[in-house]
């Protein structure tokens, strides 16, 4: 159980398009979904937590209208990289918090966005 | 506000040799704490967690941490490394107060020699 999925795995586009990530959490609800930014060699930082039927807070330093979220459902949120650029390449990671569990989040696969 | 730190960026051990990732963390009261593993290009896989209650976790894989409050610290053990031990490993510390977002360190990575 506790299953997370990240729609696509891997993304190429050119610059100045805008590419959707889809975060779903298979067999539970997910009241609140986090996203984080992996840069190579680097830990996971927190962008945004999105909670089902309501904005997303962001982290200070991201760009709400560059990285727009939304949690549209229990069980989906998505991750629109607005506008991309080269310096948006980055692995984004979804982790989602089942709503029987305060404590806990479940990470998905990961997306590996690289922007040419 | 919360903070995690690993102080050691790689570490190689020999197969068979044991294990031991540091962590220290910084937090006001007692803080939820997670050990997670990440290979190559993959999402992050839950090792354990601590809440409350006995301090010694046990975990999967062989792994076990132990939470230290007067040393802030929940170091991860594993007697006896294989091959496959080899990927990078995150400390993480979350609290109620902060909505439990978690807040990761910088991460070590861990190389097996045959």
């Amino acid at each position: 159980g506790a299953v997370v999925s990240q729609h696509p795995s891997w993304v190429i586009c050119k610059s100045g398009t805008s590419v959707k990530i889809e975060c779903r959490s298979l067999d539970f609800q997910a009241t609140t979904m986090f996203w984080y930014r992996q840069f190579p060699k680097q830990s996971l930082m927190l962008m945004a937590t999105s909670n089902e039927g309501s904005k997303a807070t962001y982290e200070q330093g991201v760009e709400k209208d560059k990285f727009l979220i939304n949690h549209a459902s229990l069980t989906l949120s998505t991750l629109t990289v607005t506008s991309a650029h080269p310096e948006d390449s980055s692995f984004y990671i979804c982790s989602a918090r089942p709503a029987a569990s305060y404590n806990e989040q479940f990470f998905g696969p990961g997306t590996r966005l690289t922007v040419l | 506000a919360q903070s995690v730190t690993q102080p050691d960026i790689h570490i190689t051990v020999s197969e068979g040799a044991s294990l031991e990732l540091r962590c220290n963390y910084s937090y006001g009261a007692t803080p939820y704490l997670f050990w997670y593993v990440q290979s190559p290009g993959q999402g992050l896989q839950l090792l354990l967690k601590y809440f409350s209650g006995d301090t010694l976790v046990q975990g999967i894989k062989g792994f076990e941490a132990e939470f230290k409050r007067s040393q802030s610290s929940f170091n991860l053990r594993k007697p006896s490394v294989h091959w496959s031990d080899a990927a990078e490993y995150f400390c993480a510390v979350g609290s109620p107060a902060a909505g439990n977002k978690l807040t990761f360190g910088g991460g070590t990575r861990v190389l097996v020699k045959p």
